[in-house]
């Protein structure tokens, strides 16, 4: 099953509020990974796993946390969310060595009010 | 200014032609590159690979890469209505996962 599932697929949120997004795969890779989409631009990675480690990109660093309590489920946490942070979020996996196949899930839509 | 460029934005293609997309990374440390297929309301799904300068062919789909000038174009034959969609291109590098750099993407829509 190559399946990375994500939930929900739609969530609102209040601005202000802390957002919760939730991934699990099992096909037991290394890497899990989340990106943002917003409408006109180009998925962009936000943080990832490799193992226990994480590394977030510079740019959003301070704006995300993440946690991933084993090896099958990550978390995208906001803390107090913006309106900037309506978007599309999605998850994905892979083996974890260099240039192996990235598997993503379907995606969270979120929308900031 | 985005480090991976795909050109033409859309494409409307009629059943049976030829699908030309192309892709390009302005970053000189990228080995890979990767073209993912994304049907409306469904998730990116890897369509093909290639770090090896040449040519691959994988049934109607066809990939070249140019690593001189870090040039990559997807090319679809006997294109079907099954082959609408968006269409990104995708670059990585380094000697563990560090993630992909994705362009804007293609959309392609192919007409009965």
């Amino acid at each position: 099953d190559t399946t990375v599932k994500q939930n929900p697929r739609y969530k609102l949120a209040r601005v202000g509020k802390p957002v919760n997004l939730i991934c699990s795969q099992t096909m037991n890779h290394d890497t899990m990974y989340w990106y943002q989409k917003k409408p006109n631009q180009a998925p962009k990675l936000l943080l990832f796993y490799y193992d226990k480690i994480l590394n977030r990109e510079a740019d959003t660093f301070e704006k995300f946390q993440s946690s991933r309590p084993n090896n099958s489920f990550c978390s995208l946490y906001i803390g107090s969310a913006g309106l900037e942070y309506s978007a599309m979020y999605l998850c994905a996996s892979s083996a974890g060595h260099a240039n192996t196949e990235v598997f993503f899930g379907k995606g969270t839509r979120l929308t900031v009010v | 200014q985005q480090k991976v460029q795909q050109s033409p934005e859309s494409l409307i293609v009629p059943e049976g032609g030829m699908a030309s997309l192309n892709c390009t990374s302005s970053d000189r440390n990228v080995d890979y590159f990767w073209w993912y297929r994304q049907h409306s309301g469904k998730s990116p799904k890897m369509l093909m690979s290639i770090f090896s300068n040449g040519e691959k062919e994988e049934g109607r789909f066809t990939v070249h890469l140019n690593k001189a000038s870090l040039h990559t174009s997807l090319h679809i034959r006997d294109s079907q209505p099954s082959d609408s969609a968006l269409y990104l291109c995708a670059a990585s590098m380094g000697n563990y996962a560090q993630g992909l750099t994705f362009g804007l993407g293609t959309r392609v829509s192919v007409f009965p």
